[in-house]
């Protein structure tokens, strides 16, 4: 089945100690996208790339990079990790051009010691 | 900048009663209306809503947007304690991606 895979699911890392998710997708669609939520809020977009081409939000702190290197690998990476970036990370993706749903992968619960 | 209000924000019931859960939204260049269910994990897709007054409808869900007004309602009939999540309201812009409200926490008592 078509879909999207993240991993790893649980992943605990500490203080300052850079880490890196990544999420895959079977879909073939070209937009990625990476979510931080944390426990009681909803999912807030961190950037995404359609195709090649990255957006950053603008409140996305410079501590999280993200790279893609081909159409079906996305991966997050957190350079020094604090305690408040402790959160569940959510990997989507969406057909560019398209009305907007995207698909979730399973999610990375991130805990930082 | 785009905006997703979601009511109540949380809701206690019991099983087979009927639960209508609001989303308003504020978003330039609209596209489209979806609602998610998310459990303890990542949210799974229940309907996308692009026309005004056409009722979408799976099972006992059911949704529809009026895009006059600026809002959507998702109807859950007979609940069931399965039905207990949190239900995301999300809308798609002319950005591209999702902004989405905060969520209503439904949970559904035996």
């Amino acid at each position: 089945d078509a879909m999207v895979i993240q991993n790893p699911r649980y992943q605990v890392t500490q203080f300052g100690k850079p880490v890196t998710l990544s999420c895959s997708q079977t879909l073939n669609h070209n937009v990625m996208y990476w979510y931080q939520q944390k426990s009681s809020q909803a999912p807030k977009l961190l950037f995404h790339y359609y195709d090649k081409d990255f957006n950053n939000e603008a409140d996305t702190p410079d501590n999280f990079q993200s790279r893609r290197p081909n159409t079906s690998f996305c991966f997050l990476d957190i350079r020094s990790p604090g305690l408040g970036d402790a959160a569940m990370y959510l990997c989507a993706t969406s057909r560019g051009g398209g009305p907007g749903e995207q698909y979730f992968g399973p999610g990375t619960r991130l805990t930082v010691t | 900048e785009d905006k997703v209000v979601q009511s109540p924000l949380s809701l206690v019931v019991h099983e087979g009663d009927t639960v209508t859960l609001n989303c308003s939204y504020e978003v330039t260049n609209f596209r489209s209306l979806l609602w998610y269910k998310q459990e303890k994990k990542a949210p799974t897709f229940l309907f996308m809503l692009t026309s005004s007054g056409i009722e979408k409808k799976s099972g006992r869900l059911s949704s529809i947007l009026d895009k006059k007004e600026l809002f959507s309602i998702l109807n859950i009939t007979a609940t069931q304690t399965g039905d207990s999540a949190v239900y995301l309201c999300a809308s798609s812009g002319s950005a591209r991606q999702l902004t989405f409200g905060s969520g209503t926490q439904l949970t559904v008592l035996p």
